[in-house]
């Protein structure tokens, strides 16, 4: 089954404790993207990667970290998490052909930072 | 559902309905539009999308319009039906930008029986 995968689902965590989103892709896709989602804010981009080893900052990039080292995997790194990052975290990704705006989405992670 | 806003517009529609979805887009030279379907506790699903050199496209059950003279986007779905039920946003492709979408607030569609 064509998928993207996050994990973990959920996390509660304490301010200043590093911590990985893993996101997994098993479509072949070039283009990977991180998103995170408030209320009243919408869907606000992170960090993208159009390729292997190619990542760019999105919208809100401050405080996050991503590598993208093997096609298929594109983690979200909080080095020093701060409650003002608690939120809802999608991970997408999509042909190149496609370009971003046939993304497939995961099914999210709820980072809560106390 | 957890991860919508908290003062989202809201439709409410009864069903077997038609649905219309508004959206007021920003840039008025952004050459591509689509509208995602985020269903409580999933992320956003890819619906439709329309180029800027069109002013409607057709899917299944659902229609894409574009009015590019007053920037505004809807999204019509017909014979609204419980599994509508979602919060709707729609998405514009800033000029000059390739590769990135720029995603608007949403609506939350509430199907009535």
């Amino acid at each position: 089954e064509a998928q993207v995968t996050q994990n973990p689902r959920y996390l509660i965590t304490v301010t200043g404790k590093k911590l990985t989103v893993t996101c997994s892709q098993n479509m072949n896709h070039e283009y990977m993207s991180w998103y995170r989602q408030d209320p009243g804010l919408g869907l606000r981009q992170i960090y993208y990667s159009m390729n292997v080893e190619v990542t760019d900052k999105g919208d809100v990039p401050e405080g996050y970290k991503v590598s993208r080292k093997e096609k298929r995997n594109f983690p979200l790194i909080l080095e020093s998490p701060s409650p003002n990052q608690t939120s809802l975290y999608f991970c997408a990704s999509s042909h190149i052909l496609a370009g971003p705006y046939e993304q497939y989405f995961g099914p999210g992670t709820r980072l809560t930072v106390t | 559902g957890e991860n919508v806003g908290l003062h989202l517009p809201t439709l409410s529609v009864q069903e077997g309905d038609n649905s219309i979805i508004n959206c007021a887009y920003s840039n008025s030279a952004s050459d591509y539009f689509i509208w995602y379907k985020q269903e409580s506790g999933k992320g956003p699903q890819f619906i439709i999308d329309i180029r800027s050199n069109m002013d409607k496209r057709q899917g299944q059950r659902v229609t894409v319009l574009l009015n590019k003279t007053v920037k505004h986007l809807s999204l019509q779905i017909a014979a609204t039906q419980p599994g509508d039920s979602a919060v709707y946003f729609c998405a514009e492709n800033p000029p000059k930008i390739d590769d990135k979408i720029i995603f608007g607030k949403g609506t939350r569609l509430h199907i009535l029986p």
